[in-house]
């Protein structure tokens, strides 16, 4: 079975400052991992994924992700974070032989404040 | 670019109702999904879609079935409405098989079953 962990309900940082928003993942064989966002009475916009390839993935609006195999994480990053980048994060994975089933966490909520 | 439409963005309804949530997509996808998302529980899938007439029970079946008729439409059934079914809806979408597509989602609906 498939899972992912997002220990941090919520991650509080200022305006300017970097962002991490931390993701691990269990699954078995090589992982396609996910990052969506969410902001107010919206559906989920995707963000960037890792399929293969470069552990660093780069994404919309200024989010990069790093895949780190033997620690099994996926942690969301931004070098400067913006008061608009406040919404709730999700990751998903994945895993060989699921079809095209996503597992997600349960979110993070970041707070950009000025 | 993908859009998936919902057809409402807020439902209320009564107990022991029969209800019908729609979903429409116009890129063609042969995969369609239909999660439930509830604060501190993130998105669970509750039925998906991968051709027409095609459906697989995902992790939360119960009290729901699913029917997909036209390859762009995925109905979401609650045969007979209850209160724990108050949730938000979210329907998605995706390209073909294999796992590197990532999935387009709708705005998803607010029901509320009093």
């Amino acid at each position: 079975a498939q899972s992912v962990a997002q220990p941090e309900d919520q991650v509080n940082v200022a305006e300017g400052n970097p962002l991490t928003v931390k993701c691990t993942y269990s699954v078995s064989g090589n992982p396609y991992l996910f990052w969506y966002v969410q902001y107010p009475n919206r559906g989920l916009q995707f963000l960037l994924k890792y399929i293969t390839g470069d552990n660093l993935v780069k994404g919309s609006y200024g989010f990069e992700a790093e895949f780190n195999k033997s620690q099994t994480s996926f942690h969301l990053k931004k070098p400067s974070a913006l008061v608009s980048d406040s919404a709730l994060y999700f990751c998903a994975v994945r895993g060989p032989g699921t079809a095209s089933k996503l597992t997600f966490g349960t979110g993070t909520r970041l707070q950009v404040t000025l | 670019d993908v859009k998936v439409t919902q057809s409402s963005r807020y439902l209320v309804k009564r107990t022991g109702e029969k209800v019908f949530l729609e979903c429409v997509q116009d890129m063609d996808h042969e995969n369609m999904f239909w999660y439930r998302q509830d604060p501190g529980l993130g998105l669970r899938l509750i039925y998906f879609s991968y051709d027409v007439k095609m459906k697989e029970k995902g992790d939360i079946p119960e009290g729901y079935s699913v029917s997909r008729e036209k390859k762009e439409r995925f109905s979401l059934i609650l045969e007979s409405a209850s209160t724990n079914q108050t949730s938000m809806y979210l329907c998605a979408s995706s390209p073909g098989s294999g796992g590197a597509h990532e999935q387009f989602f709708g705005p998803g609906t607010r029901l509320t079953v009093l």
